[in-house]
């Protein structure tokens, strides 16, 4: 079976960072995203790792350890925009499980 | 259109009646994804087509539940007999070959069941 683990809420002021844990345990482990999604709206693919090691995309960047079976989203110079809830996922056995979500508070 | 489309928006049936829902994924994306997510909840992984292939079927949450894929474009999510606890937000996605590529969301389509 598979599960991870996340925390449930992060709050934050704008311009600091926040770096959000996902742990998991997994058979047949291919990768692990991330998910943005905003209240009443439809998810956003924010980034995958397959392989060990940070991937950066402008203000947010995710981390991979696949010996440690880890991984984080970090999210920099926040913005009140950044408010969502974020859902790790990893892939393996051709499913895809997700984390309960770590909802994000940017405060002015 | 350019991105995933579902149909319908929202759908409001009876307990115990089958319901049908369609998702058009970006043309050329070869991978298609169904979740499910209730009503304050996370995202549950339904299924995965890459063509028209699913190679797990297991995610579906019942065997009231079945997904096919035609010509490697338009799938269709059925649910027969429908309960209360399908009540949700299905949402379906699209990605170019699968695996970690960008997944694209359709609006998804509200089911509630009375």
């Amino acid at each position: 079976g598979q599960s991870l683990e996340q925390p449930s809420e992060v709050t934050a002021v704008e311009g600091a960072i926040v770096q959000i844990n996902c742990t998991y345990q997994t058979s047949g482990f291919y990768g692990l995203s991330w998910y943005q999604q905003h209240d009443g709206g439809a998810p956003t693919f924010l980034s995958y790792n397959a392989l060990d090691g940070l991937e950066e995309t402008g203000r947010f960047s995710s981390f991979l350890s696949r010996s440690d079976s880890y991984g984080y989203l970090l999210l920099q110079e926040l913005q009140m925009k950044d408010s969502a809830s974020y859902f790790c996922a990893v892939w393996g056995d051709y499913k895809l499980s997700f984390g309960a979500g770590t909802t994000v508070t940017v405060r002015a | 259109g350019a991105g995933v489309s579902q149909s319908p928006s929202n759908k409001v049936t009876e307990k115990g009646k089958d319901v049908e829902l369609r998702c058009d994924p970006i043309s050329g994306h070869t991978a298609l994804y169904w979740y499910r997510q209730s009503l304050g909840q996370g995202l549950e992984f339904l299924i995965y087509f890459q063509g028209n292939s699913a190679p797990d079927k297991s995610g579906l949450p019942s065997d009231r539940f079945s997904a096919e894929r035609t010509g490697g474009s338009v799938s269709t999510l059925t649910i027969q007999r429908t309960q209360q606890e399908d009540s949700a937000v299905y949402l379906c996605a699209s990605s170019l070959r699968g695996g970690g590529d960008t997944q694209y969301f359709g609006p998804g389509t509200r089911l509630t069941v009375l």
